[in-house]
């Protein structure tokens, strides 16, 4: 069990560049959630999937923001374009089975700086 | 609507001391509640959970937390503290697909 890769692991970039976070989840996993990490904010959901469809993305700040998950094994979450307050970690976790008291597995994340 | 409170910022204990580390919830129905464990630069990773049953849940690396129903809390402990412990310590609470984390708990275990 690999776990759940994220990359890149650090990503620095200047404010209006197109910023893309990319996931892999555990193998088996069916549901897939995308958090963003901030000393102010906390631990925040940004998108919940579930077999690869998009369920709650009421969580996802502004436009600039978008996921797509195009199989079960990938997903990726875009910032066109980026500002400096999307400085933050980005965690990707995943769940296995459909009950609710499965426990999540988070990536290490990506520390996203933007200038 | 289901939230979660971790009322303190940061816990010091001296090594080999016993440790908790507070936990108050609120949600409608029965809770699924959890802890987490972040290290510097990692994700988090789960620690144990309380679905039902026995109000004494024991976890991984010694850790246990006692569900109370009637205070509402699920506060985590060890009997003896390792410097190895220090960490950042998250308490969640769930009902449906939304994880509901608190704010964090900052442990220091002290040589």
């Amino acid at each position: 069990d690999a776990g759940v890769i994220q990359s890149p692991r650090h990503e620095v970039t200047e404010m209006g560049q197109e910023v893309t976070l990319r996931c892999k989840p555990i193998s088996g996993h069916n549901s897939l959630f995308w958090y963003r990490q901030t000393m102010m904010r906390g631990l925040e959901l940004l998108i919940y999937f579930n077999n690869n469809v998009p369920i709650d993305d009421s969580g996802m700040p502004e436009d600039r923001f978008s996921a797509k998950m195009p199989n079960a094994s990938f997903s990726t979450l875009k910032i066109q374009p980026s500002e400096p307050r999307d400085s933050a970690v980005y965690f990707c976790a995943s769940r296995t089975g459909t009950h609710y008291n499965s426990p999540l597995h988070f990536g290490n994340g990506t520390r996203l700086t933007v200038t | 609507a289901q939230s979660v409170a971790q009322p303190e910022d940061q816990v010091n204990v001296a090594e080999g001391n016993p440790l908790t580390v507070k936990c108050t919830y609120s949600v409608s129905g029965n809770p699924y509640l959890f802890w987490y464990v972040q290290y510097p630069n990692r994700g988090l990773q789960f620690l144990l959970k309380y679905i039902t049953g026995d109000n004494l849940v024991k976890g991984s690396y010694g850790f246990e937390a006692e569900f109370n129903k009637s205070q509402t809390s699920f506060h985590l402990k060890k009997p003896s503290a390792l410097v190895s412990d220090s960490a950042l310590y998250f308490c969640a609470v769930t009902g449906t697909y939304k994880y509901i984390f608190g704010t964090g708990t900052r442990l220091k275990v002290l040589a």
